[in-house]
């Protein structure tokens, strides 16, 4: 059965002080692995698609790192507007996306 | 190029009453998908569309749950009678399709937020 599972809950960092995110899934047969911001009220808003181990993506301060066991979300230098609950999410062979619970970042000036 | 729309945006309603959410994808996505959204937890998948066809539907609770997408494009998914447990957030999301790499992608609207008092 494919299973996602996101470490920590929450977060707490002080304003420039990095840190990683972690996902954790089983799936069989990847087709790909992503990550969502999402704000309290609002729907998930996708960040990067990661499609196999050892591939990696940036959008500003944020980078993304896969391996065939677990994901990695690495924040450098937090800013308070990166405050939100990050998601992560597997596709596999099945269709069927499964998403983590997330981790909320709190992120303090 | 405009986004995923939902409305309403907010509902509250009665117990055993009927209600319906809507769903318009970005245009040209031929995928559709609705989620459920407890609080503190991530999306969970109710039902996917290949164009008009309901291609899973294995977590929709059938007995109270149904949906449809007419012509490919606009969906609405209803609950009749709701119940205290169905108080959640509904999410509409779409992709341009289903065959692998960037088009899997899934992008998501604002949501519905249900209250069932």
């Amino acid at each position: 059965e494919d299973q996602v599972t996101q470490s920590p809950e929450a977060l707490r960092l002080q304003e420039g002080e990095s840190s990683s995110l972690n996902c954790s899934y089983t799936v069989s047969g990847l087709r790909g692995l992503f990550w969502y911001r999402q704000d309290p009220g609002k729907g998930p808003e996708f960040l990067f698609t990661l499609y196999s181990a050892g591939e990696e993506k940036e959008k500003e301060r944020l980078k993304a790192t896969l391996t065939k066991k677990e994901s990695f979300l690495h924040i450098t230098a937090p800013k308070p507007e990166d405050s939100a609950t990050y998601l992560c999410a597997v596709l596999g062979g099945s269709f069927k996306t499964i998403f983590g619970a997330g981790t909320r970042l709190f992120v303090k000036a | 190029e405009a986004g995923v729309v939902q409305s309403p945006r907010y509902k509250i309603i009665e117990k055993k009453q009927p209600v319906a959410f809507w769903c318009n994808p970005i245009s040209g996505h031929n995928t559709l998908y609705w989620y459920l959204q407890n609080l503190g937890q991530g999306p969970e998948l109710l039902i996917r569309y290949e164009n008009e066809e309901a291609v899973d539907d294995s977590q929709l609770p059938k007995d109270r749950f149904s949906a449809e997408r007419l012509k490919g494009v606009d969906s609405t998914l209803k609950i009749q009678p709701a119940e205290l447990g169905d108080s959640a957030v509904y999410l509409c999301a779409s992709s341009l399709g289903a065959s692998g790499g960037p088009e899997e992608t899934q992008y998501f609207g604002p949501g519905t937020r249900l209250l069932v008092l």
